[in-house]
């Protein structure tokens, strides 16, 4: 049963242009939404997240939009750079299981 | 200060050992949390364990086990491996008073032959 999903197993976007990965979720108890971001030998660190009484949060070049009717989070990177390039993860979390549910990861890659 | 540490980073074994993982959390923090990173599922939530309890838990065999102790390090144990248990796990840990905050350490790959 996987609550939250991320559809696009990778994406390929060009330097300087819009990066748009998007999540997700069944379940509508979750409180909050985050994404993380993961290089290669490296765990995966907090980039952004959102409560869900938000619609949407800005952090410099990355803005995350909620939109609780279709239960679908997406993460906007601009403008993308090569650092950018690493697998994102989406999570959900829900205040009553105490727990973090995670996505299956979007790898993406920043072309020069 | 110090972030979340693991070891070994790397390990293999043979199907039907048993392996430990060990987590240091970074210096404060109790709740320690494992997942199992394999490709194409995600990170899988293993459990947490905070103040030397299991707090919670999710949907993997009794093979799975883990423990926290005193100084909230956390060791993860895995018995008769299977070959699908080849995968990286990961160990979170948590600040005291916050929700969903986590640091994730490197990693441990294991590689079950």
């Amino acid at each position: 049963d996987q609550q939250v999903k991320q559809n696009s197993p990778s994406l390929s976007v060009q330097e300087g242009r819009i990066s748009i990965l998007n999540c997700d979720y069944t379940n509508s108890m979750f409180d909050y939404f985050l994404w993380y971001k993961k290089y290669p030998a490296e765990g995966p660190t907090f980039l952004i997240s959102i409560s869900s009484i938000k619609d949407k949060n800005e952090d410099g070049r990355f803005t995350v939009f909620l939109n609780k009717s279709a239960k679908h989070l997406s993460l906007h990177i601009v403008p993308s750079q090569p650092g950018d390039s690493a697998v994102y993860f989406c999570a959900a979390y829900f205040q009553g299981a105490q727990k973090l549910v995670f996505g299956q990861g979007t790898r993406l890659t920043i072309n020069p | 200060k110090a972030g979340v540490t693991q070891t070994p980073r790397y390990l293999i074994k043979t199907r039907g050992q048993q392996v430990t993982l060990s987590c240091s959390p970074i210096s404060g923090h109790r709740s320690v949390s494992w997942y199992q990173q394999t490709p194409g599922q995600g990170l899988q939530f293993l459990f947490e364990y905070f103040s030397e309890t299991q707090r919670n838990k999710g949907n993997f065999p009794g093979r799975f086990s883990g423990r926290q102790f005193s100084n909230s390090r956390s060791e993860m144990n895995v018995s008769t491996l299977e070959l699908g248990d080849s995968a990286l796990y990961l160990c979170a840990s948590t600040p005291t008073g916050s929700a969903y905050e986590q640091y994730f350490g490197p990693g441990t790959r294991l590689t079950v032959t």
